[in-house]
C-alpha cells in the first residue's frame, strides 16, 4: 500500500542552525502539506503546496520557514534559523484531489529537537 | 470559542465495550470530516473519512456527521486492547484545504 515517508526520523540541532526535513508523498497525489505537533498539544497546520506553489499557510509559517519540491518526488521543509520553540514532531501529508476526495495521508513524522 | 473541540479524556473502557468519541465545531464552512488514530509519537493514521452529513461504516467503526448541530462522532464496536490510542477528529472546508484538528481523545481499552 502506498505511503508517505519522511526522513530523518529524529533530528537534533543547535539553536540558530538550519534544518531540512524531507518527505516523499504518495506518487499520484497533487496536494502536499506540513503539520507540526508540539509534545502534548494538537496537530497544527503549517503550509499546503499545490502546483509548485504555496496555496495556504498559517501564522506559524513565518519567514524562517520555506518549502520546496525540488524534483518529482521529494517535498522539503526548511527552517532557516531554528528556535527552541521549533522543537516538535513535523508531519508531512499528501492528498489527491479528485472530486470530493480530500483524504490526507500522513507520514510517520520527524522529531525535531532544538537545543 | 475554539474552532474544533474534543474531550481529551483519558477514556478507559473494558474490552468489548462500545466506544463513543465526539467533536463539536464552530465553522459552518467545514465539509470534510475525518477521524485519525495516533499511537504515541507516531503519525496520524486515517480511519474514517466523511463528506458532508450522514453515516459511514467500516468494519467495527462508524462515523456520524450532523452538520445542523456541528457535531461529529466515531463509534467503535467490540473494542479491543489494540484500539488503545489517541483519536483525533479533523475537518476541512474543501478539497486541498488544510485540516483543523481537535486536541485528541486518549482511549484505553482494558482486558
Amino acid at each position: 500500500e502506498p505511503e508517505v515517508t519522511q526522513t530523518p526520523s529524529h533530528q537534533v540541532t543547535q539553536m540558530g542552525q538550519e534544518v531540512i526535513l524531507r518527505c516523499v508523498p504518495i506518487s499520484n497525489h497533487l496536494y502536499f502539506y506540513w503539520y507540526r505537533q508540539i509534545l502534548g498539544q494538537k496537530v497544527e497546520f503549517l503550509v499546503s503546496f499545490y502546483n509548485n506553489e504555496i496555496s495556504e499557510k498559517s501564522e506559524i509559517f513565518d519567514d524562517q520557514f520555506s518549502v520546496e519540491r525540488p524534483d518529482g518526488s521529494n517535498f522539503t521543509l526548511k527552517i532557516r534559523s531554528t528556535k527552541l520553540e521549533d522543537s516538535a514532531m513535523y508531519f508531512c501529508a499528501s492528498s489527491e484531489r479528485q472530486g470530493s476526495h480530500n483524504e490526507q495521508f500522513f507520514g510517520p513524522g520527524t522529531r525535531l529537537t532544538v537545543l | 470559542q475554539k474552532e474544533v473541540e474534543q474531550d481529551p479524556g483519558p477514556l478507559s473502557v473494558p474490552e468489548g465495550a462500545i466506544v463513543s468519541l465526539n467533536c463539536t465545531y464552530s465553522n459552518s464552512a467545514f465539509q470534510y470530516f475525518m477521524w485519525y488514530r495516533q499511537y504515541s509519537r507516531k503519525g496520524p493514521e486515517l480511519l474514517m473519512y466523511t463528506y458532508s452529513s450522514g453515516n459511514k461504516e467500516d468494519g467495527r467503526f462508524t462515523a456520524q456527521v450532523d452538520k445542523s448541530s456541528k457535531y461529529i462522532s466515531l463509534f467503535i464496536r467490540d473494542s479491543q486492547p489494540s484500539d488503545s490510542a489517541t483519536y483525533l477528529c479533523a475537518m476541512s472546508r474543501g478539497g486541498g484545504n488544510k485540516l483543523t484538528f481537535g486536541t485528541g481523545t486518549q482511549l484505553k481499552v482494558e482486558l
